[in-house]
């Protein structure tokens, strides 16, 4: 069965970097793209883009340009999200998901919660 | 970007009622192929959303005929038919008709 499990919290300060994991599991993980999902606390869902799995080549929604980066480790089958230069409106839980039916988030990981407190 | 415009739920829904949650889009999610990319979503709570409708109005494999999805092209509504326990969290409608996939800010159904 198609599974996808994210890293553990994680606890930062402002301007340290942040990197998180989701492993895919159940399918060729180079047949979907892997997209990520932001939801600060007690706030709705944003979409943050996502990574062509197959090329490498991500895509990101225009608040999530500069200090994010999407990347691949093809070989184990895994999507991550990197976050440089934290600041306090960077907690939040991140999501990583999949659109296996392409035209609807399908598959959804566990959900990583990113605080960030001085 | 296309925005999602949800309504609010008069909380809390009497058990084994009906509720119905609207949302709005600000372009037409009637696509050319004679669907409409409006999906819908639950988020239970401390949990990861789950897909409930796509397509407007195609329940997701494993969904219960209790949810039903309808609308046009810019209006569309998510019926729950016998409101349960289980039925409670946020439901979030989404737009995949072009990039960037927006969501709407969310209905919070609660149970009487």
């Amino acid at each position: 069965q198609i599974q996808l499990v994210q890293s553990g919290p994680e606890l930062k300060k402002p301007g340290e970097s942040v990197k998180i994991s989701c492993k895919a599991s159940g399918y060729t993980f180079t047949d979907y793209a892997m997209h990520w999902v932001k939801q600060a606390p007690g706030k709705g869902l944003k979409w943050m883009g996502w990574i062509n799995t197959y090329t490498g080549k991500p895509t990101y929604a225009d608040d999530f340009k500069g200090r994010f980066v999407f990347s691949l480790e093809a070989s184990a089958s895994t999507a991550n999200l990197q976050i440089s230069n934290l600041k306090n409106e960077d907690t939040a839980t991140y999501f990583c998901a999949i659109n296996y039916g392409r035209y609807y988030f399908d598959y959804w990981g566990q959900g990583v919660m990113v605080t960030v407190s001085s | 970007d296309i925005v999602m415009t949800q309504g609010a739920l008069p909380n809390p829904v009497p058990s084994g009622e009906s509720a119905s949650i609207t949302c709005q889009s600000s372009k037409s999610l009637l696509y050319s192929d004679g669907k409409t990319y409006l999906n819908w979503y639950l988020q239970r709570p401390g949990q990861s959303p789950q897909l409930l409708i796509y397509w407007m109005s195609t329940r997701a494999s494993g969904v219960s005929d209790r949810f039903s999805g309808s609308g046009s092209g810019t209006d569309f509504t998510l019926k729950i038919s016998r409101v349960e326990a289980e039925d409670v969290g946020v439901y979030y409608c989404q737009q995949f008709l072009e990039f960037p996939n927006t969501f709407g800010a969310g209905t919070k159904l609660e149970l009487k």
